[in-house]
């Protein structure tokens, strides 16, 4: 799986767009770029995944570079339960997801 | 629909003492997975089922740790003796579709401090 490489923390004034980045210049072909996030003492949650195009769903939008070198993870209007650990990963294949440390967002009110 | 459950969600015991993990996954769901995560990291795998089968348990430390999963449905993940390091919060995720799907649903885990 692609190594995937985030900033360790991001603030975020509540109500405004959390733009969270991930570089992943290794990623090959055929290797997805799916996002978790882990709110305090849950486990992960999936958030998005995807390959070349951008993808939104009801929780963020992702945008892929077109080289697919890196991405952002859009949150449009943070509120403060949206404060987590964010996890960028490339994934293909029979292999598992590898978490890294991610990205520990803190929405501010 | 009912998520992953896991049991217990704190466990405290002294080192060299034994400990078992429960886990349910969601119904329906033939792949299953037991992480490891460590204060301030991402969670690591320790074994994962397709079904009864265990398929990659290569970072399952074996001297002590175990797990079953003897139905294809739920499984219990054991530490005999437990250790210091062994602290940690012990995570179950369940997938309907294999590895290549990369959409896990996880519980919210099973935090144990060996003292």
């Amino acid at each position: 799986d692609a190594k995937t490489t985030q900033p360790p923390s991001m603030d975020c004034a509540e109500g405004r767009a959390a733009n969270l980045p991930c570089n992943h210049s290794t990623i090959s072909g055929n290797e997805y770029v799916y996002w978790y996030r882990q709110i305090h003492s849950q486990g992960p949650q999936y958030i998005i995944h995807g390959l070349k195009n951008n993808e939104t769903n009801e929780m963020a939008s992702l945008i892929i570079t077109e080289d697919r070198k890196s991405s952002t993870l859009i949150l449009p209007h943070a509120t403060l339960r949206d404060t987590a650990v964010y996890y960028c990963i490339g994934h293909s294949g029979n292999t598992p997801l590898v978490f890294g440390k991610g990205t520990r967002l803190s929405v501010i009110a | 629909e009912a998520g992953v459950v896991q049991s217990p969600r704190y466990k405290i015991i002294e080192k060299k003492q034994p400990v078992a993990f429960w886990c349910n996954p969601i119904s329906g769901h033939n792949t299953l997975y037991w992480y490891l995560q460590n204060l301030g990291q991402g969670p690591e795998l320790l074994i994962r089922y397709e079904n009864e089968e265990a398929v990659d348990d290569s970072q399952l430390p074996k001297d002590r740790f175990s797990a079953e999963r003897l139905k294809g449905v739920d499984s219990t993940l054991k530490i005999q003796p437990a250790e210091l390091g062994d602290s940690a919060v012990y995570l179950c995720a369940s997938s309907p579709l294999g590895t290549s799907n990369g959409e896990l649903f996880f519980g919210e885990g099973s935090r144990l401090t060996v003292l």
